[in-house]
């Protein structure tokens, strides 16, 4: 099936910095989303993008729907320990409807 | 008031035993579904319904039957349980939009543990 490559796996930055993900596909997928899980809950909406090379800010959060249609990213800035959690995308391929998910990547920060 | 809920949030039993989790959600939405989290936080699909029809059954063992009474609601239940069984199962549920199945709402999620 669809796969979505997530990277990095995981991260371990500093509070205060800037931190930057993204997903890339073989195959051209037509919204990205983006969810973040922290411990012991469910992964939680946090940006949506519908149209290629659309950019959408949430506070802190910024992600793009990249302009071929085959990647996103996601940046968060000035990082707080809050932030810890998995992160993830997803998208839906191009003429089909189930919503594929990447693999995550797990962020830490150190205070 | 919670969007979508599950319940049982932990659960632990022995091999062999039959167990159901249930889902619910008061977001109106037409598409509910079940993915499973293993221990590498994999999210895979199992399970998607809309307006109580079956419409994606990935490979799952047919150990694993889903039930949706109505739209609002589906419970999986899993027979025969086994040790890989264990995992944490998600409910989602979204509003079809067009082709797409919409921006996914997921519950807390329910830890299945097979001792």
């Amino acid at each position: 099936g669809q796969q979505l490559n997530q990277s990095p796996q995981s991260m371990f930055i500093q509070e205060g910095e800037d931190v930057s993900m993204n997903c890339t596909s073989s195959s051209i997928f037509n919204t990205w989303l983006w969810y973040k899980q922290d411990p012991g809950e469910g992964p939680v909406l946090l940006i949506a993008l519908y149209k290629a090379g659309e950019l959408t800010s949430n506070g802190r959060l910024t992600a793009q729907f990249g302009i071929t249609r085959k990647d996103s990213f996601l940046n968060i800035s000035a990082s707080i320990p809050s932030d810890v959690g998995i992160y993830f995308c997803a998208g839906h391929p191009s003429g089909n409807t189930p919503l594929v998910f990447g693999k995550g990547t797990r962020l830490s920060v150190i205070a | 008031d919670t969007a979508v809920s599950q319940t049982p949030k932990y659960l632990v039993t022995q091999m062999g035993n039959d167990k159901s989790i249930k889902c619910e959600q008061n977001l109106g939405h037409d598409t509910m579904y079940w993915y499973k989290q293993d221990s590498k936080k994999f999210l895979k699909i199992m399970f998607s319904y809309n307006n109580k029809e079956l419409i994606i059954n990935e490979t799952v063992p047919n150990r694993f039957s889903p039930k949706s009474p109505d739209k609002a609601h589906l419970n999986l239940h899993i027979n025969s349980l086994e040790l890989g069984d264990s995992a944490v199962y998600f409910c989602a549920s979204s509003q079809i939009r067009g082709r797409n199945t919409g921006e996914l709402f997921f519950g807390e999620g329910s830890r299945l543990t097979v001792l």
